[in-house]
């Protein structure tokens, strides 16, 4: 079974430049969120999709930060225009259930992404 | 106050030792937690979930106890192999929260 991925691995851009990052779930998982870590700081929750659908968006930074996963399937982060505070690892996680209602999360090996 | 605590570190220990580490969950709602171990640059992989009778997976032990908000995680004869860091997760509904992670260190 083929597992999270992410592309790109890793990404540097220019502040004021524009990124898409896209996550593909383990096939058949309806779940999928995205996470991020700060240098230096935990991991913290973005956003979850159920299916095509925004389930919780409460992460979400600010309004440059838009997240799509149209047909259900693949989702993308665009992050635009980047600031330098958007550096860091972008997780991409997907689950069969709700990770809340116990079903673990499986997640993808990230996208360093670093703004200069 | 974190959502969810843990004491980063690192904890350094012989080979064969064993070590607990601790997790507090603010959130009284939470439903789902799990350790997630995560090694350097690596993406955070699943340890075990915790259920609330407590659960073991051959060295791992964990434990919940919803009274006082905490989960703790057992290593016995602790391996060179199980340094990394270990996240505790506590979640409600979609949202899980991740704590800072606390590093182990195994020598020789």
């Amino acid at each position: 079974e083929a597992g999270v991925t992410q592309f790109p691995s890793h990404s540097v851009i220019e502040k004021g430049q524009t990124v898409t990052l896209r996550c593909d779930p383990i096939s058949g998982h309806d779940n999928l969120y995205w996470y991020r870590r700060v240098m230096g700081k935990e991991i913290k929750f973005l956003l979850h999709f159920v299916k095509e659908s925004k389930q919780d968006e409460s992460g979400m930074p600010n309004n440059r930060f838009l997240a799509e996963r149209t047909g259900g399937t693949y989702s993308t982060l665009k992050v635009q225009p980047a600031e330098l505070e958007d550096s860091g690892v972008y997780f991409c996680a997907s689950s069969q259930g709700l990770g809340g209602r116990g079903s673990p999360l499986h997640f993808g090996n990230g996208t360093r992404l670093t703004v200069t | 106050r974190k959502e969810v605590e843990q004491d980063p570190g690192p904890f350094n220990v012989p080979e064969g030792a064993t070590v607990a580490f601790n997790c507090t969950y603010s959130n009284s709602a939470s439903q789902s937690f799990f350790w997630y171990r995560q090694d350097c640059r690596k993406e955070p992989k699943l340890l075990m979930s915790v259920y609330s009778s407590g659960n073991e997976d051959g060295r791992f032990t964990a434990q919940l106890n919803r009274a006082s908000q905490y989960i703790s995680l057992l290593i016995r004869d602790s391996k060179l192999s199980d340094s990394a860091t270990y996240l505790c997760i506590a979640g409600t509904a979609s949202k899980l929260t991740f704590g800072t992670g606390t590093r182990l260190q195994v020598t020789l």
